[in-house]
């Protein structure tokens, strides 16, 4: 099946740093990815959607240049949370999607946990 | 906004009992998912279910679907300790560009 990696699993940085979180897809080609947002007990909250070569589509209220979305190759997206604060501590989820083969599933990568001191 | 609204919010069943969770859902939609995820880490997905579809099957689970109610059930059987989990249902809408949009989810705790 499709695999999809995140890296690092968990990241501890002090406030006002700057933090980058890899995506891959591991054995397919991602024509789209997805970041989503998720605080203790509640829900994904879509971020951004990203396709390979093009600028994200950030959803509303996702700060565009706090968040910011690479997705360079076909299987890798990055996710650079700047001048991180207390607030922005959260798990942070990726999918990748290809519609190459004709499939529109999304596979989910295993988180991200961010703490913000 | 979410789209999916599940119900209930938190399942507490003893192991061997069956365990259905229900999610409703606005506007129509090209399929839906169900996920799981055990704490603190990703997502697994369960089932997809198109709108073209009443019943799936995949093991211990089964989904239904139906369009008219805009709802959707998963009935796990049989349940175990180890599906202890939260379970959130996604609703897919659109085309090509089309993105998930989960449900708040369910806290099912399964009791040995």
């Amino acid at each position: 099946g499709a695999v999809v990696s995140q890296h690092p699993s968990w990241v501890i940085c002090k406030s006002g740093t700057s933090v980058k979180i890899e995506c891959r897809s591991l054995d397919f080609q991602a024509t789209t990815m997805f970041w989503y947002r998720q605080f203790p007990k509640q829900s994904l909250m879509l971020m951004a959607t990203s396709n390979e070569g093009s600028k994200a589509t950030y959803e509303q209220g996702v700060e565009k240049d706090k968040f910011l979305i690479n997705h360079a190759s076909l299987t890798l997206s990055t996710l650079t949370v700047t001048s991180a604060h207390p607030e922005d501590s959260s798990f942070y989820i990726c999918s990748a999607r290809s519609v190459i083969a004709g499939g529109h599933e999304q596979f989910f990568g295993p988180g991200t946990r961010l703490t913000v001191l | 906004s979410q789209q999916g609204e599940e119900d209930p919010q938190a399942l507490s069943i003893q192991e061997g009992e069956n365990a259905t969770m229900n999610c409703s859902y606005k506007t129509s939609i090209n399929n839906l998912q169900w996920y799981r995820q055990n704490s603190g880490r990703g997502l697994v997905h369960l089932i997809l279910i198109r709108s073209n579809e009443r019943e799936k099957h995949s093991g211990r689970l089964r989904v239904t679907l139906d369009t008219s109610k805009k709802s959707s059930s998963l009935l796990i059987t049989a349940s175990r300790a180890a599906d202890t989990a939260s379970y959130f249902c996604a609703t897919t809408i659109g085309g090509a560009n089309s993105k998930l949009t989960f449900g708040k989810g369910i806290t099912l705790s399964v009791r040995p």
